[in-house]
């Protein structure tokens, strides 16, 4: 069955303390995302990779790091969290059978105190 | 950037049809999209359209592409209490480039 897991699905946290957020696909697929959720502001783009050791910045990259050590995996690093990064967070995949193939993860929802 | 927009409440009575509707600014998106998102739930593509096409139906679901008046709309056929979700629209050219409205709440009203 085609997964994206997203981990923690939530978490409390203060300002500056460094956190990870993990995904993980188990469909092979070369591009990942991660987004934001922000009420009125639909999803936003934070980061995505078209492959392994490939990332590139999205609209909105500040105060965020990732990474893509390996295919299935594009953590998402935020190294001194703010709470105006408290949001709904999803990652997603497509792969290369075109548009169609895309999944989300189930979100990660973050407060930042 | 880019523009999307959609209206952010939609009610409807179980049965009727429900047409949810959605404007972009770029006209070179090469794609449109309409996803389903379910309370505590991710995103769920629920049907794409070409942008040279004019329609496109997938049983319950059909899309409508006005590229003169860059307006899309997502006709729901006989809606059922399960649709009842947020319908989010986007556009894009390809994966690192779409663009998110900021979705419909669709409440089907039994």
């Amino acid at each position: 069955e085609a997964q994206v897991t997203q981990n923690p699905r939530y978490l409390i946290t203060v300002t500056g303390k460094k956190l990870t957020v993990t995904c993980s696909q188990n469909m092979n697929h070369e591009y990942m995302s991660w987004y934001r959720q922000d009420p009125g502001l639909g999803l936003r783009q934070i980061y995505y990779s078209m492959n392994v050791e490939v990332t590139d910045k999205g609209d909105v990259p500040e105060g965020y790091k990732v990474s893509r050590k390996e295919k299935r995996n594009f953590p998402l690093i935020l190294e001194s969290p703010s709470p105006n990064q408290t949001s709904l967070y999803f990652c997603a995949t497509m792969g290369g059978l075109g548009p169609g193939e895309q999944y989300f993860g189930p979100g990660t929802r973050l407060t930042v105190t | 950037g880019e523009d999307v927009e959609q209206s952010l409440f939609l009610s409807v009575r179980e049965g009727d049809s429900s047409v949810i509707n959605c404007t972009y600014t770029d006209s070179s998106s090469t794609y449109l999209y309409w996803y389903k998102q379910e309370p505590g739930a991710g995103l769920q593509l629920l049907t794409y359209i070409f942008s040279n096409m004019d329609m496109k139906q997938d049983q319950r679901l059909t899309v409508l592409l006005n590229k003169k008046d860059k307006h899309l709309s997502l006709r729901i056929a006989d809606t059922q209490t399960g649709d009842s979700a947020i319908y989010f629209c986007a556009e894009g050219e390809g994966a690192n480039n779409l663009f998110f409205g900021t979705g419909t709440r669709l409440t089907v009203i039994p």
